[in-house]
């Protein structure tokens, strides 16, 4: 099993410009999740989906779409992003939405000039 | 509004000596709670799940405590070694669906 796969690994943005980060699993997880990672923020909830075809705001969406393809994968999208998105995002997946242990992605780091 | 702290921030500690960790939490109305452990640009990996009802979990050389009315658990590494150099981190699981974070506690072994 690959576990969680996100692509890309690193990427540097424009301002204004969008783009979509890909999430997969293969641990047949219905949760997923979308997470961020700042210095002194620590980890953020940007959306989850707790099911295919369901998807919920977190702590910090303003600025971010999601769209739960399948059971298996999970992209987030910036659709004209800003340098206060610059950080290290995470997908994460898990088997129910309580009562899981989550396993987390190699991360995705994002620059925003 | 769920709040995770951690304390201290960092810890430096020689190889051998036992390692322990905090991690305290506001609202003791939590599902579990979960150990990772993140290397240097890297993700998370879980150590150990606490479900509410538990009062410790255990793996290898692992062992973490929980104690939900006083709203705070601890992680014990015994025996540590230069490859226990990581971040730490805790999370818990409460109502909504959410999982908060601490801000992690980076942990240096010398050799």
């Amino acid at each position: 099993n690959a576990g969680v796969t996100q692509t890309p690994k690193f990427q540097v943005l424009k301002t204004g410009q969008s783009m979509t980060l890909q999430c997969a699993q293969d641990m047949n997880h219905n949760s997923m999740y979308w997470y961020r990672q700042d210095p002194g923020m620590g980890l953020r909830l940007i959306y989850y989906s707790a099911s295919e075809g369901t998807t919920d705001k977190g702590e910090v969406p303003n600025g971010y779409n999601v769209s739960r393809l399948n059971k298996r994968e999970f992209s987030l999208r910036l659709e004209s992003a800003a340098p206060s998105q610059t950080s290290v995002y995470f997908c994460v997946s898990g088997v129910t939405q309580l009562q899981e242990t989550q396993y987390f992605g190699p991360g995705t780091r994002l620059l925003v000039l | 509004k769920q709040e995770v702290t951690q304390i201290p921030a960092a810890l430096s500690v020689p190889e051998g000596e036992n390692l322990v960790l905090n991690c305290s939490f506001t609202d003791s109305a939590i599902y579990n709670l979960q150990w990772f452990r993140q290397d240097p640009g890297k993700g998370l990996t879980s150590l150990l799940l606490i479900q509410s009802s538990q009062r410790e979990q255990t793996s290898g050389r692992l062992n973490a405590s929980l104690d939900k009315s006083s709203g705070r658990s601890t992680l014990y590494i015994a025996a540590s070694q230069p490859g226990d150099s990581a971040t730490y981190l805790c999370a818990v699981r409460a109502a909504g669906n959410k999982l908060t974070f601490g801000g992690g506690t980076r942990v240096l072994v010398k050799p």
